[in-house]
């Protein structure tokens, strides 16, 4: 089945130090997402890009960056997390902007 | 700017019992209207979507939901609800922010049915 996979499903990493979650979709939709859920709350959209066009969001700290060297793959760096970037951060994708996203299962960062 | 607002953040029923759960939206322009579920420790789906057309869409589940233009709202109905229906419900609306479509999500309502 065409999915979008998440990996880890669980990080758990320390206060300053770097992390690098990824994602990867087979459905070869030319955009991808990053979302970033806490408990209870809406994804907030940290950035996506649309084919190789990077757009972050405004609102979207410095320490969090994205890299997608192909279609398939997408990357988010959170390069000093604090422990308020502990939540489930979610890859989404979409044949254009305006489509329905398909969502990966989530990455749950812990930060110690 | 855009937003999206569901009017209900908490809603308890029991088994059988219908539900309605309102959405409505502040854009002016052509939006495409999604209603996603999340039911618990899962991923992210989509319940039904509307692009044009007929305003009433079924989707998956026995869910539909109805467009009313003229009152920005998409509200999500079910007729009948099941103990499995317990899930955390999004509305959400993708309309243009500057040079890119994105999706502006409600808050969420967390249903609850008791079986």
């Amino acid at each position: 089945d065409a999915m979008v996979i998440q990996n880890p499903r669980y990080q758990v990493t320390q206060f300053g130090k770097p992390v690098t979650l990824s994602c990867s979709q087979t459905l070869n939709h030319n955009v991808m997402y990053w979302y970033q859920q806490k408990s209870s709350q809406a994804p907030k959209l940290l950035f996506h890009y649309y084919d190789k066009d990077f757009n972050n969001e405004a609102d979207t700290p410095d320490n969090f960056q994205s890299r997608r060297p192909n279609t398939s793959f997408c990357f988010l760096d959170i390069r000093s997390p604090g422990l308020g970037d502990a939540a489930m951060y979610l890859c989404a994708t979409s044949r254009d902007q305006g489509n329905e996203q398909f969502f990966g299962p989530g990455t749950r960062l812990t930060v110690l | 700017a855009q937003s999206v607002s569901q009017h209900n953040h908490h809603v308890i029923l029991s088994e059988a019992a219908s539900l309605e759960l309102g959405c409505n939206y502040s854009y002016g322009g052509t939006v495409n209207l999604f209603w996603y579920v999340q039911y618990p420790g899962q991923h992210l789906q989509l319940l039904l979507k509307y692009f044009s057309g007929d305003p009433l869409v079924k989707g998956i589940k026995g869910f539909e939901a109805e467009f009313i233009k003229s009152k920005f709202s998409f509200n999500l109905r079910k007729p009948s609800v099941q103990w499995s229906d317990t899930a955390e419900y999004f509305c959400a609306v993708n309309a243009w922010a500057g040079n890119n479509r994105k999706l502006i999500w409600g808050l969420g309502t967390s249903l609850a049915v008791n079986p």
